[in-house]
């Protein structure tokens, strides 16, 4: 198993442009999030999805969208970037193990972004 | 509302000292606890974890014991080394087995020098 994938791994926008981060996991968890890390200020939720077709918003959502259509991919838009948006993001998934409880969270390697 | 309180960093070690790296929690039900390690460039892993109050998490000679009367959970390794430079991090789920929403402590970065 790969686990979970994240393209591109470095990116460098203009304020305003567009871009979709890649997250893919195969280890067919129903729930994956995204978050952004910001140094002292830990990690931060910024959307998730508990399955194809359903996602919802966390912390942090303004600027950003997501879409879930199917198990394996969970892409993070960013709209119009902004300077303030230059963080490292990660996204992360987790499945449900015995008794119906969701296990540990996996996280993918990161994509680190900057908008100048 | 719930929350994670880690000692802040940097700490800097020497290799094969004890490390300690505090965590206390706030937490209205029975929440789950981790912690979780970030290596240099990489993404988060889980490193141990607890479910209920006196368990003791337990991996890579690092452990942690669920303290619900002190509301803590303190990372302790014997004798770190210098691959266990890293960013580590405490979080709690609320609802212990339901793992989807954590919540994050702050980080604390532990370099350990030859």
């Amino acid at each position: 198993n790969a686990g979970v994938t994240q393209t591109p791994k470095f990116q460098v926008l203009k304020t305003g442009q567009s871009m979709t981060l890649q997250c893919a996991q195969d280890m067919n968890h129903e729930y994956m999030s995204w978050y952004r890390q910001d140094p002292g200020m830990g990690l931060r939720l910024i959307h998730y999805s508990v399955g194809a077709g359903i996602t919802d918003q966390g912390e942090v959502p303004n600027g950003y969208n997501v879409s879930r259509s199917t198990t394996e991919d969970f892409p993070l838009r960013l709209l119009s970037a902004a300077p303030s948006q230059t963080s490292v993001y990660f996204c992360a998934s987790t499945g449900r193990g015995g008794r119906g409880h969701y296990n540990e969270q996996f996280f993918g390697p990161g994509t680190r972004l900057t908008v100048l | 509302g719930d929350s994670v309180t880690q000692m802040e960093g940097p700490v800097t070690l020497s290799e094969e000292a004890f490390l300690t790296i505090n965590c206390t929690y706030t937490a209205t039900g029975y929440p789950s606890l981790f912690w979780y390690v970030q290596y240099p460039g990489e993404g988060l892993q889980l490193l141990l974890k607890a479910t209920k109050a006196d368990d003791k998490g337990s991996n890579k000679g690092f452990e942690a014991t669920y303290r619900k009367e002190t509301t803590s959970f303190h990372l302790e390794k014997g004798s770190v080394q210098v691959s266990d430079s890293a960013v580590y991090f405490c979080a709690l789920s609320p609802n212990a087995g339901n793992n989807r929403k954590l919540i994050w402590g702050l980080g604390t970065s532990l370099a350990v020098n030859p």
